[in-house]
């Protein structure tokens, strides 16, 4: 069965910290990988993507995310966190073809301390 | 910009009620979906739509019906609503399949 997978619910950082979110997943072959942000009541915004070519894609805001094949892993990194960045992060999956049924991860929720 | 739009972003219902959520998209993308999204769950998949008058069941579509009988608006209706309903809802559309997926704000339904 597809599924992903954010091991960290919670995670605090201070501002100007380096952060990394990690996601894993699990899909036949290799998929779409997207990773959304959702400020608090809001809906959610598309950080960044991978479809194929090179494994490290840039985003958005100053994040990038590294896609590993080897360890069906798709993490998240930013070099210098911002108290704007305070959010909650989903890592999602979809087939690269045929319909389009994201599957999300259960999230994880970040803090930035001051 | 993509914009989606959702009809409220808060509601209040009584148990037994039928409810409509209503969605809004105007960049005439072919999908649509409806998720619900719950602590520690994320985002599950309720129905999608890929064309006018089309649907498609997602993981979680007990209880919900949907209709699109206009290729901008997609409707996600309860049809008598339950407290184990209350919940985030959230819409999505996209342009193709397997193409980014364009949020809105979502509605917070309670349902007493």
């Amino acid at each position: 069965a597809q599924s992903v997978t954010q091991p960290d619910i919670h995670i605090t950082v201070s501002e100007g910290a380096s952060l990394e979110l990690r996601c894993n997943y699990s899909y036949g072959a290799t998929p779409y990988l997207f990773w959304y942000v959702q400020s608090p009541g809001q809906g959610l915004q598309l950080l960044l993507k991978y479809f194929s070519g090179d494994t490290l894609v840039q985003g958005i805001k100053g994040f990038e995310a590294e896609f590993k094949r080897s360890q069906s892993s798709f993490n998240l990194r930013k070099p210098s966190v911002h108290w704007s960045d305070a959010a909650e992060y989903f890592c999602a999956v979809g087939p690269p073809q045929g319909a389009q049924k994201l599957v999300f991860g259960q999230g994880t929720r970040l803090t930035i301390n001051p | 910009d993509v914009k989606v739009t959702q009809s409220s972003r808060y509601l209040v219902k009584r148990t037994g009620e039928k409810v409509f959520l209503e969605c809004v998209q105007d960049m005439d993308h072919e999908n649509m979906f409806w998720y619900r999204q719950d602590p520690g769950l994320g985002l599950r998949l309720i129905y999608f739509s890929y064309d006018v008058k089309m649907k498609e069941k997602g993981d979680i579509p007990e209880g919900y019906s949907v209709s699109r009988e206009k290729k901008e608006r997609f409707s996600l209706i309860l049809e008598s609503a339950s407290t184990n309903q209350t919940s985030m809802y959230l819409c999505a559309s996209s342009q193709d399949r397997g193409q980014t997926q364009y949020f809105g704000p979502g509605t917070r339904l309670l349902v007493l």
